[in-house]
């Protein structure tokens, strides 16, 4: 049972377009989600999070849209650079609690130059 | 430098041994976790230590077990490894709202 899930599994995007990364949930008592991103050979970095109470959460090139109703979110990375590629995990908790985060199973993004 | 340390970085045993993993941060945080990294690149908690309690100990096997000496310190010891063990075991710790990871014990049992 799987209560984060993403897609597509991978992606592969050219240098300069958008990459769309999507996430669904299952829990409505989930109100915190982050993304992780991580790099092979290292362990995952916080790169951007939104709380329910937004639908909307920007940092830089990174932007997540939030649809509480739909239980959905994606990232969305624009002006895509090859240094992006990597995967993208999306996670849930209830009330920022990380010994309760449930990751989705990742997204592969591959940026091509 | 302040960040969570995994030691080793790879591990190659045979079914049956025990085999130890350690963990330290320098972040001065008071929870640590770890996760298994299933081939598929799953993520999913094993343990976490509050101040040395153990706050939250999923469905695990239990030849797993956790040591923790102080809240800086999380090892994890795996008694009698089966093939399914192998994965990439990852440390953290976290602040109030971030988790942060060590690089990760890649384990192969032959």
């Amino acid at each position: 049972q799987q209560q984060v899930r993403q897609s597509p599994q991978s992606l592969t995007v050219w240098e300069g377009e958008t990459a769309i990364l999507n996430c669904s949930y299952e829990d409505s008592t989930f109100n915190y989600f982050p993304w992780y991103q991580q790099f092979p050979g290292e362990g995952p970095a916080l790169l951007i999070s939104i709380r329910s109470v937004s639908d909307k959460k920007e940092d830089g090139r990174f932007t997540i849209f939030f649809n509480k109703r739909e239980k959905k979110l994606s990232l969305h990375i624009t002006d895509s650079q090859p240094g992006d590629s990597a995967t993208y995990f999306c996670a849930a908790s209830e009330n920022y609690n990380q010994g309760k985060l449930i990751f989705g199973q990742g997204t592969k993004l591959s940026i091509k130059p | 430098e302040t960040a969570v340390f995994q030691t080793p970085n790879y591990h190659v045993t045979q079914v049956g041994n025990e085999v130890s993993f350690n963990c330290k941060q320098t972040l001065g945080h008071d929870t640590m976790y770890w996760y298994k990294q299933d081939s598929k690149k799953l993520l999913k908690i094993m343990f976490s230590y509050n101040n040395k309690q153990l706050i939250v100990n999923e469905t695990v096997p239990r030849r797993f077990s956790p040591q923790s000496s102080d809240k800086a310190h999380l090892n994890l010891r795996i008694k009698s490894v089966e093939p399914e063990d192998s994965a990439v075991y990852l440390c953290a710790s976290s602040s109030e709202n971030t988790l942060y990871f060590g690089a990760g014990t890649r384990l192969s049992v032959l």
